[in-house]
């Protein structure tokens, strides 16, 4: 089954870009993603899919500051123009056959 | 706008169990898979179980392999999740989640707080 990994953590300042990196295992570098936001105490939001040739599709009102690209196994999500509200953790998820796995989030700093 | 709205969350003893249900409006119930996902206080996202649109289908993580049930209500809407054996790892936040097309999560619930503890 797939792995995903993500750093733990990365920060940035206000009004800059950013660019979080979630890996896919061996094996597994065609896989479709999605990634996720999570604001602090509230639920996980959809951001987006991410196709394995790089095209994206994002979720409903989410801002154009936000987008998403490949490269081999790595799948990034970068965000532009940071705003205090995207300071956040980010998650990245796929699945298999019968599985479906997350990665282990990157908390991201917003200074 | 789609809304899910988890409830059935509390407090439970080791050994216990608990029901968990999940409430959907504004889209097609029936015709989407739907996934529990479970988060441990200061943890990331862990994923439970899913169901396929009509039910006939299931699937476990190991964790809890033998000792959840995933079921649903199609004419009402409902997801559940039947939790028997709980111990306390199980304690996390627990969130409904809508599939794309059996695919990503495409939308969430705000989730219900199952606390296992002596």
């Amino acid at each position: 089954q797939p792995v995903l990994t993500q750093s733990s953590s990365a920060s940035a300042s206000l009004g800059s870009s950013v660019k979080l990196t979630c890996t896919l295992s061996s094996g597994h570098n065609t896989y479709i993603i999605a990634w996720h936001q999570q604001q602090p105490g509230k639920a996980p939001r959809y951001l987006m899919n991410l196709e394995g040739s790089g095209s994206y599709n994002k979720g409903s009102g989410i801002p154009d500051r936000f987008s998403g690209s490949i490269s081999g196994a790595d799948r990034y999500l970068t965000i532009s123009n940071l705003q205090s509200e995207d300071e956040a953790d980010y998650y990245c998820e796929t699945w298999d056959t019968n599985t479906r796995v997350f990665g282990g989030g990157t908390k991201l700093t917003v200074l | 706008e789609v809304q899910l709205v988890e409830s059935g969350g509390g407090l439970v003893q080791p050994g216990g169990s608990l029901r968990l249900s999940c409430a959907a409006s504004a889209f097609t119930f029936s015709s989407y898979a739907m996934i529990w996902v479970r988060q441990a206080p200061g943890k990331g996202l862990d994923w439970v179980s899913a169901i396929t649109p009509t039910g006939d289908s299931t699937y476990y993580a190991d964790s809890v392999k033998g000792r959840f049930t995933i079921f649903r209500d199609n004419s009402k809407n409902t997801l559940y999740l039947q939790m028997n054996s709980l111990r306390v790892e199980d304690t996390a936040v627990y969130y409904c989640a809508k599939l794309a097309s059996g695919s990503y999560s495409v939308s969430w619930g705000q989730g219900t707080l199952v606390t296992v503890s002596s």
